[in-house]
């Protein structure tokens, strides 16, 4: 099975900053990995898929990039409504999310 | 619109039976792949299971032999039977859809969710 380990577990930001959040799989997913964000109370939202692919809706202050086993998460200009959890998910063999990332205002 | 509806959570006993569904709508059900995620209170996502447009299943190794997924598809919905309910279950359980990318494909649409309590 693939494991996927995501960095960091929390994280506190101002208003405009740029954050990043990194996910190492345990072996080569060939970026086939999505990211989505979790509201309290919510279903999770997708954002990005097979990489650095906006989806729909998608603001673009909001991008991926990556390869081979290490992939990364980017919101650049923080808003007040980016707070939220964060979660990659590889689905080049079966599916395994990350621990996500807890955003928070500093 | 597409639109997933869980529904059949609730309070169940350690070893007992649960049968959830998800009714789904907007979008032609029988085509696609659909898949259940849960996430423990306060913890991450984990998904538990997938049946495909034809009905192919596949499971997490925490729930393999007692629960099964299942769909209907001229009733538009997709079911979870979970048996032998451990503690560790206890869960949101949501309903998510596969997206049709082509080849392999992510999530893209999810159900609100519906709460497990599984507690003596």
């Amino acid at each position: 099975d693939i494991q996927m380990t995501q960095s960091p577990p929390s994280l506190s930001a101002s208003l405009g900053d740029k954050v990043t959040i990194t996910c190492q799989a345990s072996q080569n997913i060939n970026k086939y990995i999505a990211w989505y964000q979790q509201k309290p109370g919510k279903a999770p939202r997708q954002l990005i898929r097979y990489t650095s692919t906006l989806v729909s809706g998608t603001p673009s202050r909001f991008s991926g990039s990556g390869s081979g086993r290490d992939y990364s998460f980017s919101i650049s200009n923080v808003e007040s409504e980016d707070i939220a959890s964060y979660y990659c998910l590889q689905y080049d063999n079966l599916w395994t999310f990350g621990g996500g990332t807890k955003l928070e205002l500093k | 619109a597409v639109q997933l509806v869980e529904s059949g959570g609730g309070l169940v006993q350690p070893g007992k039976s649960l049968k959830l569904s998800c009714s789904a709508s907007g979008f032609t059900f029988s085509s696609y792949g659909m898949h259940w995620i849960r996430q423990a209170p306060g913890k991450g996502l984990d998904w538990v299971a997938y049946i495909s447009s034809s009905s192919g299943t596949v499971y997490a190794d925490a729930v393999k032999e007692r629960f099964t997924i299942s769909r209907d598809n001229a009733k538009n919905t997709l079911y979870l039977q979970l048996n032998s309910l451990k503690s560790e279950d206890t869960a949101i359980y949501y309903c998510a859809r596969r997206a049709n990318y082509g080849g392999f494909s992510p999530f893209d649409y999810w159900g609100q969710g519906v709460m497990v309590t599984v507690s003596s």
